[in-house]
């Protein structure tokens, strides 16, 4: 149980375009999903956090305007990076967490990005 | 906010050998504390996890200690086989702002020599 799954696995796209990627708890709800970007060889850095139904929280630094979250059901959350740059390039990955207070978070398998 | 370090950042050990990874927090507030294995181009996997309640946990080859007066979890990899060779992470999670965020540790890239 507790499987999260990503779509795509892997994106290139042009510099200006957006690209969405998709997050989903398969065999459970997700009440809270968090993002993650991770730069070759580093840590994850949580970019934000949303809760179905509301707003996502962002991390100190990430742009709310250029990350945009989108949580509407217990199962699906959608990461829209818009107009791209090459500096976006990176490897996203979110994670899905069934309680708010005493659950693990379980990780999706990452979305690499490219951007030409 | 917190900080996780984490050493080594590398590490090579003998198959059958043992493997010790450490990390110290900052936040006397964390009170959960899990380990994830992250293999190349994937998602990080949970291996196991303690709370601030439990002072040690065991899951076959793997043990995860915690010391909260000195601020210290280590993960024990024991028996250990190729296919534990990976990137491991460990993080304290805090309550922030109505959510339950982790913050990782840098890494430690193990290598299993057969």
């Amino acid at each position: 149980g507790a499987v999260v799954s990503q779509h795509p696995s892997r994106v290139i796209c042009k510099s200006g375009t957006s690209v969405k990627i998709e997050c989903r708890s398969l065999d459970f709800q997700a009440t809270t999903m968090f993002w993650y970007r991770q730069f070759p060889k580093q840590s994850l850095m949580l970019m934000a956090t949303s809760n179905e139904g509301s707003k996502a929280t962002y991390e100190q630094g990430v742009e709310k305007d250029k990350f945009l979250i989108n949580h509407a059901s217990l199962t699906l959350s959608t990461l829209t990076v818009t107009s791209a740059h090459p500096e976006d390039s990176s490897f996203y990955i979110c994670s899905a967490q069934r309680f708010t207070s005493t659950d693990t978070q379980y990780f999706g398998p990452g979305t690499r990005l490219t951007v030409l | 906010g917190e900080n996780v370090e984490q050493h080594p950042s590398t590490l090579s050990v003998q198959e059958g050998d043992s493997a010790v990874i450490k990390c110290t927090y900052s936040d006397s507030a964390s009170n959960y504390f899990p380990w994830y294995k992250q293999e190349l181009g994937k998602g990080p996997q949970l291996i196991i996890d303690i709370r601030s309640n439990v002072g040690e946990k065991k899951d076959q080859r793997i043990a995860v200690t915690l010391n909260k007066t000195a601020k210290h979890f280590s993960l024990h990899i024991t028996e250990t086989q190729p296919e534990d060779s990976a990137v491991y992470f460990c993080a304290a999670s805090i309550w922030s702002r109505g959510n339950e965020k982790l913050t990782f540790g840098t890494g430690t890239r193990l290598t299993i020599i057969p």
